[in-house]
């Protein structure tokens, strides 16, 4: 069954720390899309990125980064010299595809709640 | 600003009661999905219309129902509600079927 686990459920740091936040999933799809979505506490769910199952190369955006593994069936998400701005959830979402290519469900992690203190 | 509409932001109600939520997609996006974000269990998903059409099912209710209208705008109707039902419902569109979603700021439900 496809499940998305995001063991760690709250990560507090000091601003300028990095920090990692895992995703495990899994899937009996061949063709999977990867989500990261971010959650201020505002309550808006924002999209940070999407990784298709075929493309395992890492990604950086600014003090992002994102690390895709399939052996390990991970898609971690870093966060480079974190600020108070960063203090939110983070959810990681794994797609299914349907039928028609147009059917989709993206089953969520339960979230990782970050907190970067000053 | 996603560019997805949601309202209202906030509803208030008793139980028993019925409410519809609504919710306008990005401009050119034909698909709209419908998810629910409670404390205990998550983000879940509900339904998905593709350009006035149900394409999928998710966890949603019997009492719970949705639409897609023409002009591609969608309605979430609960009914008969609960205590259980208090939640944060988002709405989110796309393009098609893979492209990212963008949400709308969610309806925040509460039933007394």
């Amino acid at each position: 069954a496809q499940k998305v686990t995001q063991a760690q459920t709250e990560i507090s740091v000091v601003e300028k720390e990095d920090v990692t936040l895992d995703c495990v999933y899994e899937t009996r799809d061949t063709t999977y899309y990867l989500f990261w979505y971010k959650q201020p506490p505002s309550g808006e769910l924002v999209f940070l990125i999407r990784r298709n199952s075929f493309d395992e190369q890492n990604e950086i955006s600014g003090r992002y980064s994102w690390n895709f593994q399939k052996s390990t069936s991970s898609f971690n998400f870093t966060i480079t010299a974190s600020q108070v701005v960063d203090s939110a959830v983070y959810f990681c979402a794994l797609s299914e595809e349907g039928n028609a290519g147009n059917n989709r469900k993206l089953i969520w992690g339960l979230g990782t709640s970050l907190a970067v203190n000053p | 600003d996603s560019g997805v509409t949601q309202t209202p932001k906030h509803l208030i109600t008793a139980t028993g009661q019925r409410v519809t939520l609504r919710c306008s997609p990005r401009s050119g996006d034909l698909s709209v999905y419908w998810y629910q974000q409670s404390l205990d269990q998550g983000l879940q998903f509900l339904i998905h219309y593709y350009n006035g059409e149900e394409r999928a099912k998710g966890n949603i209710l019997e009492r719970f129902s949705a639409q897609q209208f023409p002009d591609l705008h969608s309605e979430l109707n609960l009914s008969s509600l609960e205590l259980g039902d208090s939640a944060l419902y988002f709405c989110a569109s796309s393009v098609k079927g893979n492209s990212p979603l963008h949400f709308g700021n969610g309806t925040r439900l509460t039933v007394t």
